[in-house]
């Protein structure tokens, strides 16, 4: 089975400074999409960043980007000039490709606060 | 164009009674799926559904069921309520299923048992 481990359940930041959040996971599948997705306080959760396996290029949306390592398994997303508007929960998530939208597997989240 | 919607956004139940779930998706997706969130267990999926048809099932008893309409609107039900069914319940949309993980979800409903 499919899992996501998030070893970090609270990391800070300073405002305009960056920061990275980890995710590893396990599987022996070869084709998935691996996600990050964001919940802002008491706010709906909205995908931030997706990645498909089969690329070897690492995904980039404005400030936020990952670092994906296939071979170990593992996906940060590095947050550049961060804002207070990036306080949130952060989910790493995995779907295996071709899935059904219920095979996503989420970690357990990563709190970041981004202080002023 | 309008979000995810769910309703109730909160309500207080008492242990044994049933509880539904309301959730509409946005104009044109055809795919509900939906994920209980608590802090022990974090998101865990349900189920999901797909022109009306059950596509995937998590976990959970049987006292966890859905549906889907024609329109798309899903609800889920759970009956004989337990304290550990204390939780936010999100429901999410996407127009196809199989597709690329790309959900949009609800703010969710907080279902808190006494």
């Amino acid at each position: 089975a499919q899992t996501v481990t998030q070893s970090q359940p609270e990391m800070s930041v300073q405002e305009a400074e960056t920061v990275t959040l980890s995710c590893t996971y396990d599987t022996s599948e070869n084709n998935y999409y691996l996600f990050w997705y964001k919940q802002p306080p008491s706010r709906q959760m909205i995908l931030v960043i997706r990645q498909e396996a089969y690329k070897q290029q690492n995904a980039t949306e404005n400030r936020f980007s990952v670092n994906f390592q296939k071979a170990a398994k593992s996906f940060s997303l590095k947050i550049s000039d961060s804002q207070l508007g990036d306080t949130a929960m952060y989910f790493c998530a995995f779907m295996n490709y071709g899935g059904s939208q219920g095979n996503l597997i989420f970690g357990k989240g990563t709190k970041l606060s981004v202080k002023p | 164009k309008a979000g995810v919607t769910q309703t109730p956004r909160y309500l207080i139940k008492t242990r044994g009674q049933q509880v539904t779930l309301s959730c509409s998706p946005i104009s044109g997706h055809r795919s509900v799926s939906w994920y209980q969130q608590t802090p022990g267990q974090g998101l865990q999926f349900l189920f999901e559904y797909f022109s009306e048809t059950q596509r995937n099932k998590g976990n959970f008893p049987g006292r966890f069921s859905g549906r889907q309409f024609s329109n798309s609107r899903s609800e889920m039900n759970v009956s004989t309520l337990e304290l550990g069914d204390s939780a936010l319940y999100l429901c999410a949309s996407s127009p196809t299923s199989g597709g690329y993980g790309e959900l949009f979800f609800g703010e969710g409903s907080r279902l808190t048992v006494l």
